[in-house]
């Protein structure tokens, strides 16, 4: 089992529609972030929380809302999405978010496509 | 802003094969680390190795090693003996103060 799970897999949804995905870490991290992953394009760093406090918000669009309850979960709420928000969502965890040598360990990520 | 290189949208090898990556990266801190990242079709991006700037030694893990030439600001990743199941993207990325700068990938396929 990974130490980051994420679901759902797969999420089709349309353009009025409300949804959140959910990410949980089993590693003991303190960091999470939510990353976009678009074809042909760089990782784009949206959110980042560490310690359950959110540290970065990448100018990311407000129809993207996170949520962190607590160090282990993070959660995307999506709503009035366009079509050019389709991709591939990675939640990933780390050690700590201020350091630089802190690897990332990523989850499987969720297919979002919007119609 | 700072940028991450991978020049090379995709590679192919012969399987036992060696092939190496490039990737050049901009940064005006003196302290950080590079890091290559495997995605295999299962998504998940799975570190693979981790050089820190100020080691002047090449990391190297297994069948991997990187070749880091710190004035040149390049980390290329070497695959001696290639397997089938090293075929997958690779995505090359520098960790700052800023966090964590990813390239835009290499897909590497692996020839039986």
């Amino acid at each position: 089992e990974t130490g980051v799970t994420q679901t759902p897999r797969h999420l089709v949804m349309g353009m009025t529609n409300k949804k959140s995905l959910k990410c949980e870490q089993h590693l003991g991290h303190n960091a999470m972030y939510w990353y976009k992953q678009s074809a042909k394009k760089p990782l784009e760093l949206m959110f980042v929380y560490n310690f359950k406090e959110q540290t970065e918000n990448n100018s990311v669009p407000s129809r993207f809302s996170p949520e962190c309850p607590n160090s282990s979960h993070l959660f995307l709420h999506l709503h009035t999405l366009q079509p050019e928000d389709s991709a591939l969502y990675l939640c990933a965890s780390s050690q700590v978010a201020t350091t630089s040598n802190s690897p990332l360990h990523f989850g499987n990520g969720t297919r979002l496509t919007v119609t | 802003a700072q940028t991450v290189t991978q020049s090379q949208p995709e590679m192919s090898v012969q399987e036992a094969e060696t092939v190496t990556l490039s990737c050049t990266y901009d940064t005006s801190e003196s302290d950080y680390y590079l890091f290559w990242y495997k995605q295999p079709p299962s998504r998940q991006m799975i570190l693979v190795i981790r050089q820190e700037a100020y080691k002047q030694q090449n990391a190297t893990e297994n069948r991997f090693s990187v070749n880091f030439q710190k004035a040149a600001k390049s980390f290329s990743l070497k695959i001696s003996d290639s397997q089938l199941g090293d075929a997958a993207m690779y995505f090359c990325a520098r960790g700052g103060a800023d966090g964590l700068t990813f390239g835009k990938g290499t897909h590497l396929i692996i020839q039986p």
